[in-house]
């Protein structure tokens, strides 16, 4: 079975920094590009970045410089580093599988941030 | 605001057709492909259509997507209670070099 599961998530000060992780199973991970997409309670989905399997990286224009995407491919992992959070990372992080579209989406770790 | 736009509501009936729009530009929707997907309540998001038409398998053929220029589409045929969700539409986008989401359109099945 294809599964993601995101661990890292909880409640982090103004400033401040989490590593979220997202554990690969079912599937040949170093295949696929991999994605961090967010939603904030209530509200939308949003994109926040992606590594490909030659490890190309991209950010959306909010995260870049502060937020960093890698992967582990013998560990089945993908991971997100986020430096310097501010009030409006606040949201749920998933971690999705994407080949063609978002085909594999984790259950979620919640990021909150607040003083 | 969302690069996409999507109405935030839509309703139907049991057995109705429900057609929700998505609208970009030039840059997303105009030149790349879109996908749907569907969101129950309390649950991740999951592919209902891939390159503007595609049904993943295991997606009823109630859904069907279409793209036309700098818009799309997704209609639901056979609309069911099951149906009452949130359906985002994405695509990317290359001038901001990311993908791009929809709003989201939340689904009432009266």
């Amino acid at each position: 079975e294809v599964q993601l599961v995101e661990s890292g998530g909880g409640l982090v000060q103004p400033g401040g920094s989490l590593r979220l992780s997202c554990a690969a199973s079912g599937f040949t991970f170093s295949s696929y590009d991999m994605h961090w997409v967010r939603q904030t309670t209530g509200k939308g989905l949003e994109w926040v970045s992606s590594i490909g399997t030659s490890g190309d990286t991209y950010y959306r224009g909010s995260v870049k410089g502060r937020f960093t995407i890698s992967r582990e491919n013998a560990k089945n992992s993908l991971y997100l580093q986020m430096n310097s959070l501010r009030a409006g990372d606040t949201a749920l992080y998933y971690c999705a599988r994407a080949r063609d579209g978002f085909d594999c989406w984790g259950q979620g770790t919640l990021v909150t941030v607040s003083s | 605001q969302s690069v996409l736009t999507q109405p935030p509501s839509a309703s139907g009936t049991p057995g109705q057709r429900v057609t929700i729009s998505c609208s970009g530009s030039s840059s997303n929707v105009g030149s790349n492909y879109v996908y749907w997907y569907q969101q129950l309540p309390g649950t991740a998001p999951k592919l209902l259509i891939f390159r503007n038409d595609q049904r993943p398998s295991g997606v009823p053929d109630r859904f069907s997507g279409s793209k036309s220029g700098t818009s799309a589409s997704l209609a639901i045929s056979g609309l069911r209670s099951e149906d009452e969700a949130d359906y985002y539409c994405a695509a990317w986008d290359d001038s901001l070099s990311g993908h791009v989401f929809g709003g989201g359109t939340e689904l009432t099945v009266l």
